[in-house]
């Protein structure tokens, strides 16, 4: 089956260090997105990617990185700079330019301890 | 720019009766629309799109929504609901020649017994 997998679905993090969040997609989209889900404020864009080797800034990207080295992987650094991580992260693929829907995965429960 | 206001951030109704769920967008170009539900700790699931075309669109699980250019609105409708469509519904644009969604900040629809 398609879909993306996001891994690991909790993670616990103590302050001051980094962490990466996986996320791989298996239906050939060009564009994928991370996005920060915070209660009551809904999906802040974090970063996203047009295409292998490029990627913009979203809203809140101050305190992560990324990189877009293989189509189907996209991974999240929330690094030590980022002030508070804790968080649901959500990533999304597209086909790509807007014309079509996002593609969710299920999310990862960042926690910092 | 684009944006999306969903001004209820909350909505209860009895299991049976109908349901509206508001969603307001503004964009200087032509826009896609889509809503989204997400269970507890789940990504995002696709309900229904906007592309173009027909005005109403109809969804998943019974719902439907109508795309109204004039009043630059987009209300979820379902004539009926169950228990299960409790769950948090989110509103998205994005628009021609742009790779990026906008969410608003979503709805939480609590159906009661």
């Amino acid at each position: 089956d398609g879909g993306i997998t996001q891994s690991p679905k909790y993670l616990f993090r103590k302050e001051g260090q980094n962490v990466t969040l996986s996320c791989e997609q298996n239906l050939n989209h060009d564009a994928m997105y991370w996005y920060r889900q915070d209660p009551g404020q809904g999906l802040r864009l974090i970063y996203y990617s047009q295409i292998v080797n490029d990627f913009q800034k979203g809203d809140i990207a101050e305190g992560y990185s990324v990189s877009r080295e293989k189509k189907e992987s996209f991974p999240l650094t929330v690094t030590s700079a980022q002030k508070n991580p804790t968080a649901f992260y959500l990533c999304a693929s597209s086909i790509g330019v807007g014309r079509r829907e996002a593609f969710f995965g299920q999310g990862t429960r960042l926690t910092v301890v | 720019a684009q944006s999306v206001t969903q001004l209820d951030s909350q909505v209860p109704v009895f299991e049976e009766a109908p349901v509206e769920l508001r969603c307001n967008y503004s964009s200087s170009v032509s826009v896609y629309l889509f809503w989204y539900v997400q269970y507890p700790n789940q990504g995002l699931q696709l309900l229904l799109k906007y592309l173009s075309g027909s005005t109403l669109v109809k969804g998943i699980n019974g719902f439907e929504a109508e795309f109204n250019k004039s009043q630059t609105s987009f209300h979820l409708r379902k004539p009926s609901v169950h228990i299960s469509d409790t769950a948090e519904y989110f509103c998205a644009v994005s628009g021609e020649g742009t790779y990026k969604y906008i969410f608003g900040t979503g709805t939480r629809l609590k159906v009661l017994a």
